[in-house]
């Protein structure tokens, strides 16, 4: 069975600077889709990024960024120029490429943002 | 905009009652999901649906079952409720198939069992 670690249970960062979340997982499967949700205080998750297993090129929205190193299964976020929205728990996903449709979260990251 | 809504943000219920928590969603998705969100355990999937009456188990089903007699709703039952499913539930749904398919989450339903 897959799994998602997320090693940092919370991070802050001082508005307008630039953070990393870390996200690893373990699979024997070479197919895969990643994924980053945000959940901020009190409202719903949303998806922030996703990456598919065998694009090589690491996606990017906006200030949003990820470094995706299939070799070393890693899946970190970065965000750029943090602003006090981004305050959020943050969660890593998998999701496998055969079988059914669900979701493996990791266990989430608090960020703080620190004006 | 997808909307994914549920019936309460906070529950509490006594310790063997029959609960209920419902889920609607309005973009004709096949596929609904039901997790619990525990600090320091993420999310965990209960169970999923991928059609009308179709239901799998997904990580954590014990103490659960599950409805959907119409598309666009998705219920989670808890049949004697006990404390140790206190919790965030969320319900999410998403279009069907393989791909970046984004879930649509909705608020969550917090529920206490006391």
């Amino acid at each position: 069975a897959q799994t998602v670690t997320q090693s940092q249970p919370e991070m802050s960062v001082q508005e307008a600077e630039t953070v990393t979340l870390s996200c690893t997982y373990d699979t024997s499967e070479s197919d895969y889709y990643l994924f980053w949700y945000k959940q901020p205080p009190s409202r719903q998750m949303i998806l922030v990024i996703r990456q598919e297993a065998y694009k090589q090129q690491n996606a990017t929205e906006n200030r949003f960024s990820v470094n995706f190193q299939k070799a070393a299964k890693s899946f970190s976020l970065k965000i750029s120029d943090s602003q006090l929205g981004d305050a959020a728990m943050y969660f890593c996903a998998y999701r496998s490429a055969r079988g059914n449709e669900k979701l493996t979260f990791g266990t989430g990251t608090r960020l703080t943002i620190i004006p | 905009d997808v909307k994914v809504t549920q019936s309460s943000r906070y529950l509490v219920k006594r310790t063997g009652e029959k609960v209920f928590l419902e889920c609607v969603q309005d973009m004709d998705h096949e596929n609904m999901f039901w997790y619990r969100q525990d600090p320091g355990l993420g999310l965990r999937l209960i169970y999923f649906s991928y059609d009308v009456k179709m239901k799998e188990k997904g990580d954590i089903p014990e103490g659960y079952s599950v409805s959907r007699e119409k598309k666009e709703r998705f219920s989670l039952i808890l049949e004697s409720a006990s404390t140790n499913q206190t919790s965030m539930y969320l319900c999410a749904s998403s279009t069907p198939g393989q791909g970046l398919i984004e879930q649509y989450f909705g608020p969550g339903t917090r529920l206490t069992v006391t």
